[in-house]
């Protein structure tokens, strides 16, 4: 089944502890992006990944890391977590072409992450 | 990307066609129209996408005014499943890096009355 993968679906954890959240996608799709979803802002783009080793940031990055060593993986990376990070996170992964640009995303379940 | 308007929110009664409308007035001649939805606890799920002419796929059909201004996502028969915030979102195939993006704004959240 062609799915995008995140783990883990829910975590709590203390300010300052650094913390990854993973992502992985079985479709072969060049473009994966992070995004962070709160009450009143709606999904904002955090980072996204045009290829391997191809990363830049999106609206609000501020905070996080990522990387991308292997086409199917994109983690997520918070190095000194902090309140106003606690957020459900998706990850995305989509087709890409020349004409249409990127399209059709695929969505993972979500990361519930509270940080206290 | 251009400015969609949605309503905040919709109702409909189970088994009856839905049609939920965006405005996109300020639409350019290469953006391409998508819609999402997100179920609740879930991640957004890709609906359906268009430029011109209308679409139709096994989950929806779009239907996209001539002048490109407004379209309407139409759900045949609506189903309780079908309950969630319906997001219509304008992409430019060509504006480079930008175009690997989606900007979601608030959506309309649909009910659905059994």
């Amino acid at each position: 089944e062609a799915q995008v993968t995140q783990n883990p679906r829910y975590l709590i954890t203390v300010t300052g502890k650094k913390l990854t959240v993973t992502c992985s996608q079985n479709m072969n799709h060049e473009y994966m992006s992070w995004y962070r979803q709160d009450p009143g802002l709606g999904l904002r783009q955090i980072y996204y990944s045009m290829n391997v080793e191809v990363t830049d940031k999106g609206d609000v990055p501020e905070g996080y890391k990522v990387s991308r060593k292997e086409k199917r993986n994109f983690p997520l990376i918070l190095e000194s977590p902090s309140p106003n990070q606690t957020s459900l996170y998706f990850c995305a992964s989509s087709l890409w072409d020349r004409g249409r640009g990127a399209y059709g995303y695929t969505f993972g379940s979500g990361t519930r992450l509270t940080v206290v | 990307d251009a400015k969609t308007t949605q309503p905040n929110s919709m109702e409909s009664n189970e088994e009856e066609p839905v049609h939920l409308p965006c405005n996109h007035s300020t639409i350019s001649g290469t953006d391409y129209i998508h819609w999402y939805r997100q179920l609740p606890s879930q991640g957004p799920e890709y609906v359906i996408h268009g430029l011109t002419s209308n679409v139709n796929n096994r989950m929806a059909s779009l239907a996209i005014a001539e002048d490109r201004k407004s379209s309407t996502l139409i759900l045949h028969r609506a189903t309780l499943r079908d309950a969630a915030v319906y997001y219509c979102i304008l992409r430019d195939a060509h504006s480079g890096a930008g175009s690997y993006q989606l900007t979601f704004g608030k959506g309309t959240k649909l009910s659905v009355i059994p």
